[in-house]
């Protein structure tokens, strides 16, 4: 079947570490994107990436790096620069990107971080 | 500013009662909206996609409603099911920079 993967579901992290999340899509798609969601508020993009080897910001990238090396996977390092790292992060990826508007995000089901 | 703004923040509904799920954006140029559930713990899932020139889109029991003119949007829902529980997120898509605004979603709880 495909879709997106994401690893860990949940994960518990010290004040002070790095943490990585996973994404993996199988669905031959060339965005991938990576949003945080808090109670009581919408979605917010952290990082996004149109091809390989490239990405850009989002709105609230401080804190966040990420990586594209392969098309399939796009993961996310929450450091501890990030102040306030506890929170529901969501993977999406869709078929193209800019200037495609009718394109659908396809949602993976999500890693909540939790920092102790 | 592009916002979209979504009403009510939550309801209740017993089962098998319809509900309306309002959606006021102000997103321009706008290129379309879209209507996705989010379940408890799990990733958005699309319901509906509208385009500026479409009033109106069916997927089940599930209705959307589109007037670009007043920049609303309302999802309708028919003979809810205890299933329908779930967050319902209006997302917004600018047709300029294809910026995706998301609206803070309304959380439905149908009682059985």
């Amino acid at each position: 079947d495909g879709g997106i993967t994401q690893s860990p579901k949940y994960l518990f992290r010290k004040e002070g570490q790095n943490v990585t999340l996973s994404c993996e899509q199988n669905l031959n798609h060339d965005a991938m994107y990576w949003y945080r969601q808090d109670p009581g508020q919408g979605l917010r993009l952290i990082y996004y990436s149109q091809i390989v080897n490239d990405f850009q910001k989002g709105d609230i990238a401080e804190g966040y790096s990420v990586s594209r090396e392969k098309k399939e996977s796009f993961p996310l390092t929450v450091t501890s620069a990030q102040k306030n790292p506890t929170a529901f992060y969501l993977c999406a990826s869709s078929i193209a990107a800019a200037g495609s508007g009718a394109n659908v995000l396809t949602f993976g089901a999500g890693s909540r971080l939790t920092v102790l | 500013k592009n916002q979209v703004e979504q009403s009510p923040q939550s309801l209740i509904i017993l089962e098998g009662k319809n509900c309306t799920l309002q959606c006021n954006y102000t997103v321009s140029p706008f290129s379309n909206l879209r209507w996705y559930k989010q379940d408890t713990g799990r990733g958005p899932v699309s319901l509906t996609i509208m385009t500026f020139s479409e009033n109106t889109k069916s997927n089940g029991r599930y209705t959307a409603t589109l007037d670009a003119d007043t920049k609303q949007s309302s999802l309708h829902i028919t003979a809810s099911q205890l299933s329908d529980s779930a967050s319902y997120i209006c997302v917004v898509r600018a047709n300029r920079d294809d910026k995706i605004i998301f609206g803070k979603g309304t959380r439905l709880h149908i009682l059985p």
